[in-house]
């Protein structure tokens, strides 16, 4: 079936840094995409969408990137911070049905 | 706020057991899921509801079902309780409008199957 993918399990990232986090998906006919920051012990949280009409939108401190050519989604954090430490997860879905989901990528802050 | 709630955030639960892990939303959302959250896999989604007494498998139903007698609740029912469904299980709900997709998820479940 079709699978949404991060192309790093782990990024580590200085505090003050902006951080880019990235994802690729493979349907092409998926026209809304969602980043999700998930805290230990947490449930998933909604930090930012973004329609498969726009190739751009930002919220406070956070971008997302869409590129349909390449079918690559990216978050961007600014200013990162301590608090922004989590596992980051894309999502891809189109209908009622539910979301599909990449595995997530850890965000690291260093010091 | 919407707020979803699970019944329980840890479960211990022996091998043949039958579990219930119950989820409540209370924004009057029309759809329902629940996943398993597992380390490498990411959230898989097990079965959904897009209405009371309605039911979908999702990726992985084997060993699973689902009940929804009521629009707030959702059920997930293990009926024979297996060590390989020792995992993190989420659930999630939606409006149910057009073009509204944004899941919004409960804390989670840590099951355990000893």
């Amino acid at each position: 079936g079709e699978s949404v993918g991060l192309h790093l399990p782990t990024l580590s990232v200085q505090e003050g840094d902006n951080s880019i986090i990235n994802c690729a998906y493979s349907n092409s006919a998926s026209d809304y995409f969602i980043w999700y920051k998930q805290e230990s012990g947490k449930g998933p949280q909604f930090i930012i969408d973004i329609r498969s009409n726009m190739d751009k939108r930002q919220g406070q401190r956070v971008t997302v990137l869409l590129n349909k050519t390449v079918k690559h989604l990216s978050l961007q954090i600014a200013a990162t911070q301590p608090g922004d430490s989590a596992v980051y997860f894309c999502a891809e879905g189109g209908g009622a049905d539910g979301l599909t989901f990449g595995k997530g990528t850890h965000l690291i802050i260093q010091p | 706020d919407v707020k979803v709630t699970q019944s329980s955030r840890y479960l211990v639960k022996r091998t043949g057991e039958k579990v219930f892990l119950e989820c409540v939303q209370d924004m009057d959302h029309e759809n329902m899921f629940w996943y398993r959250q597992d380390p490498g896999l990411g959230l898989r989604l097990i079965y959904f509801s897009y209405d009371v007494k309605m039911k979908e498998k999702g990726d992985i139903p084997e060993g699973y079902s689902v009940s929804r007698e009521k629009k707030e609740r959702f059920s997930l029912i293990l009926e024979s309780a297996s060590t390989n469904q020792t995992s993190m299980y989420l659930c999630a709900s939606i409006p149910g409008l057009a073009g509204s997709y944004e899941q919004y998820f409960g804390p989670g479940t840590r099951l355990t199957v000893t």
